[in-house]
């Protein structure tokens, strides 16, 4: 178990270009989910998938933004032509099913972050 | 809609001191609550956790109890040590934790030898 892992670690890009992260969830966790913490502020709560299936998303989570998590393991997050506002640390973060066995169920596992700053 | 809403830092403390971090909550039904700390550089770790009212969750000396009276969930560790400076994060989830966490804007705290 090597924990939720994402990467990059760090994105510098200039307005109007796109980004993507990355996020491995934990394995075997069915659950998976992105959150945004601006500076000084908690994470806000974007979207989650289950498996493949995307279930929530945030008003937070404007046109520009997409999620896939094609085949229920990894996650992507997508900006497409990023603003000034966008820049912030995108958390991700996974849960096991309610089924699994011998591990707390209903806790989500954090990865560090990619820190997107927008030029 | 849930919101969480804790005491504004930083705060300060000597080694030694006793440490209450206040959170309060606003949710529908019979949310779980959450402390989640961050230290510098690292992300989100669960400190702990309570599922029901009167519930006290506790971990590494914390501690904090699940109030439905008074919607709180208030942090408490009777000896703090330098190795908790850390932003501290009150949360919640209506769905036991299997979907959104509603979190609170953090309490960074610096412990003082």
């Amino acid at each position: 178990d090597t924990g939720v892992s994402q990467n990059p670690r760090h994105k510098i890009t200039k307005r109007g270009q796109n980004v993507t992260f990355r996020c491995d969830p934990i394995s075997e966790h069915n659950r998976l989910y992105w959150y945004r913490q601006t500076l000084g502020q908690g994470p806000e709560f974007l979207t989650y998938f289950q498996n493949e299936a995307q279930l929530e998303k945030s008003r937070l989570l404007s046109d520009r933004f997409s999620a896939e998590r094609p085949k229920g393991s990894f996650s992507t997050l997508e900006i497409q032509r990023t603003e000034q506002g966008d820049s912030a640390m995108y958390l991700c973060a996974s849960s096991p099913p309610p089924s699994a066995n011998r591990v707390p169920k209903n806790i989500q596992y954090f990865g560090a972050g990619t820190r997107l700053s927008v030029l | 809609g849930n919101s969480v809403t804790q005491m504004e830092g930083p705060v300060t403390l000597s080694e030694e001191a006793f440490l209450t971090i206040n959170c309060t909550y606003t949710a529908t039904g019979y949310p779980s609550l959450f402390w989640y700390v961050q230290y510098p550089g690292e992300g989100l770790q669960l400190l702990l956790k309570a599922t029901k009212a009167d519930d006290k969750g506790s971990n590494k000396g914390f501690e904090a109890t699940y109030r439905k009276e008074t919607t709180s969930f208030h942090l408490e560790k009777g000896s703090v040590q330098v190795s908790d400076s850390a932003v501290y994060f009150c949360a919640l989830s209506a769905y036991g934790g299997y979907q959104k966490v509603t979190f609170g804007t953090g309490t960074k705290l610096q412990v003082i030898p």
